[in-house]
């Protein structure tokens, strides 16, 4: 099982937004919406940010965001803030009956 | 408060064996999925295996096939990887994280993670 594919960095002013996509096949990505998205701070461990494409736990701002179309799921953050430089990365239930990650993307709040 | 905390992790020589335990506390732990999932140093975040809640389906990454076997122990809270076979590759934090319940009908791999413990495989 290939990872999915993500941008290695993306970055952005405070309290602009910044777009992550998240690029897979009709096998994972594209074959379900099951696509989740974690945040991970440098010696910390990953944290759920938005699972089953666009769907927030309890306690996650609203400013994240998720979306679909195709073989591409994105996030999106909006109004960013210092807090959100991190790395990011997305995951996918597979025909397979697995779980893929995507590489990872290094947020950078500029 | 949910917890989970990882142990057994260590150096071992290649071809070597580990066995990992994730203690887990602040929730009915028999009615979760239960994961794993390694991150290489510097590395990025690597799904290796799931559990269902009652032990039934097991789920493994290709790369950890027939080398790695997860098990739990609802009684004692305790979810277990022991791993076999060890190779450089293999070296990583492993972390275990909380699926969705069993009945949400949910899915996703992590709503809580340990901290991890680190396995080193040296040749």
């Amino acid at each position: 099982q290939s990872a999915l594919t993500q941008p290695p960095s993306a970055s952005g002013s405070p309290g602009q937004s910044v777009t992550i996509s998240c690029t897979g096949t009709s096998s994972d990505v594209g074959g379900y919406n099951y696509v989740s998205w974690y945040q991970q701070h440098p010696g910390k461990a990953p944290k759920l940010m938005i699972y089953e494409v666009n769907k927030r736990p309890s306690g996650v701002p609203d400013r994240f965001s998720g979306s679909k179309s195709g073989n591409t799921a994105s996030l999106t953050v909006s109004g960013l803030q210092v807090e959100d430089e991190a790395d990011y990365y997305c995951s996918s239930y597979t025909g397979s009956k697995n779980w893929v990650f995507g590489g990872g993307t290094k947020v950078t709040v500029l | 408060e949910v917890q989970l905390l990882e142990s057994g992790g260590g150096l071992v020589q290649s071809g070597g064996s580990l066995r990992l335990s994730c203690d887990a506390s602040g929730f009915t732990f028999g009615n979760y999925w239960m994961h794993w999932v390694r991150q290489a140093p510097g590395g990025g975040v690597v799904w290796v295996s799931r559990m269902s809640s009652d032990g039934r389906t097991i789920n493994y990454a290709d790369s950890v096939k027939g080398r790695f076997t997860m098990s739990r122990d609802n009684a004692r809270n305790t979810l277990n990887l022991q791993m076999n076979s060890l190779g450089a590759e293999d070296t990583a934090v492993y972390y275990c994280a909380r699926g969705p319940r069993s009945d949400s009908g949910n899915y996703f791999v992590g709503d809580y993670w340990g901290q991890g413990t680190l396995v080193i495989v040296s040749s």
